[in-house]
């Protein structure tokens, strides 16, 4: 079955870190470029991180540039997020999603839900 | 940077009756660039439309995607019980390199 789960996602203090992580099963990871993308709570979605499929290129939102980390292991099929200096603002479900050529998103996990709160 | 706007904000319709909504960007969108996402509550979002136009794998045909340059259209031909969900367009380009509309919410009248 063609999945991305997301782990990793829980309650922490304003100020921390968090580790999240985005297991892809059924799908031949390496072909694809891969985002995270945010969605705070009763809001719309936005974008926060993108890393290509050699992880070669990588772009992130200004509202996380320098605080947040993507990376991507091949050999575990996984998707990285190491977010540091955590806001309440970064409150949020955070989804991991397969990217394909055209800029669109086919392939969605469940999402893991941030809580950054004292 | 591109900034993505969906109107209405809220869409009242009864099952069967026709639903358009619409994405309207504030600077010229290549249309192979264009997406749409349908996302029920408590569910991830689902691709419905790609390349302004073209359904997902397994979309059925009451979806339909139109439009370019700035002006982009989701129609939802005779919508259904699960069709009520809020809609998104999703737009490919430079930094940042991919935005989202506010999203229109399609609810049962």
């Amino acid at each position: 079955q063609v999945q991305l789960v997301e782990s990793g996602g829980g309650l922490v203090e304003p100020g921390g870190s968090l580790r999240l992580s985005c297991a892809a099963s059924g799908v031949t990871f390496s072909d694809y470029y891969m985002s995270w993308i945010r969605q705070a709570p009763g809001k719309g979605l936005e974008w926060v991180s993108y890393i290509s499929s050699s992880a070669g290129t990588i772009y992130y939102a200004d509202s996380v540039k320098g605080r947040f980390t993507i990376s991507r292991d091949t050999a575990k099929n996984s998707l990285y997020l190491q977010m540091n200096s955590l806001r309440a603002e970064d409150t949020a479900v955070y989804y991991c999603a397969r990217g394909r050529a055209g800029g669109y998103f086919d392939l969605w996990g469940r999402g893991t839900l941030v809580t950054v709160s004292s | 940077e591109i900034v993505l706007t969906q109107s209405p904000g809220t869409l009242s319709l009864s099952p069967g009756e026709r639903a358009t909504l619409s994405c309207r960007a504030s600077q010229s969108v290549s249309s192979s660039n264009l997406a749409w996402y349908q996302q029920i509550p408590g569910q991830a979002p689902r691709l419905l439309i790609s390349g302004a136009s073209s359904r997902a794998t397994g979309i059925p045909d009451r979806f339909s995607g139109s439009g370019s340059g700035t002006d982009f259209t989701l129609t939802i031909s005779r919508l259904e019980p699960e069709d009520f969900a809020v809609y998104y367009c999703q737009q490919y380009g430079n930094s940042p390199i991919f935005t989202f509309g506010p999203g229109t919410k399609v609810d049962i009248k």
